[in-house]
């Protein structure tokens, strides 16, 4: 597995308003994986990118993946109360199969 | 189709006290992981089963044990707990590196 920063650990939002989280690695990454935890719940598959400088969109989230594929982000547009919950990115590296996890960002939104 | 079951749901043990927590996918994933979630601290993986028969150490294997018992199966075995490994367990599954993990219910453990 490959160890990711994420930042910011928390983020206090008030509804409307946009969200980013950003995801860091010290090595190239071979691809990197979101999820998200609701509170109380588990955590599900957003999405994952591969390719350096993609762009891939959601509804309101837009994941992207930088050009060197050392780091990635997700930006919520126009926040709402569903999307309160922990964001995880998960980097996959050429080795070993180990599916380690970014620390998460804790989204919360403020009505 | 089940996912990713695990077993138990809640769990309270006493210190020195061993349990297994069960692990089992439907969908013919090969790989398998166990992580535990603690306040602040994120997802941690403990072991992982890249496909059946072998098993690897995660960040923080130290106090547990596992077994694939088959393609899908994975468990986790505490043989002696203690307070600090009081935390929420998640199993995870997936076909290969390159595609999406399953994460089951979660397993909140006590160690008193």
């Amino acid at each position: 597995g490959q160890q990711v920063m994420q930042i910011p650990q928390y983020q206090h939002v008030q509804e409307g308003e946009d969200f980013t989280t950003y995801c860091n690695s010290s090595t190239t990454l071979s691809n990197i994986q979101w999820y998200k935890q609701r509170p109380g719940g588990h955590p599900v598959f957003l999405i994952q990118l591969v390719k350096s400088g993609e762009v891939k969109k959601q509804k309101r989230l837009t994941f992207q993946f930088g050009e060197a594929k050392k780091n990635s982000s997700l930006h919520i547009t126009a926040t709402q109360t569903t999307d309160v919950g922990t964001y995880f990115c998960a980097g996959g590296s050429g080795g070993a199969d180990g599916l380690t996890f970014g620390k998460g960002t804790h989204l919360i939104i403020q009505p | 189709n089940a996912g990713v079951t695990q077993t138990p749901k809640f769990q309270v043990l006493k210190t020195g006290q061993s349990m297994t927590l069960q692990c089992a996918q439907d969908m013919n994933h090969n790989s398998m992981y166990w992580y535990r979630q603690d306040p602040g601290m994120g997802l941690r993986l403990i072991y992982y089963s890249a496909s059946e028969g072998t098993t690897d150490k995660g960040e923080v294997p130290n106090g547990y044990n596992v077994s694939r018992l088959n393609k899908r199966e994975f468990s986790l075995r505490l043989e002696s707990a203690a307070p600090s490994q009081t935390s929420v367990y998640f199993c995870a599954s997936r076909f290969n590196r390159n595609t999406e993990a399953f994460f089951g219910q979660g397993t909140r453990l006590t160690v008193v």
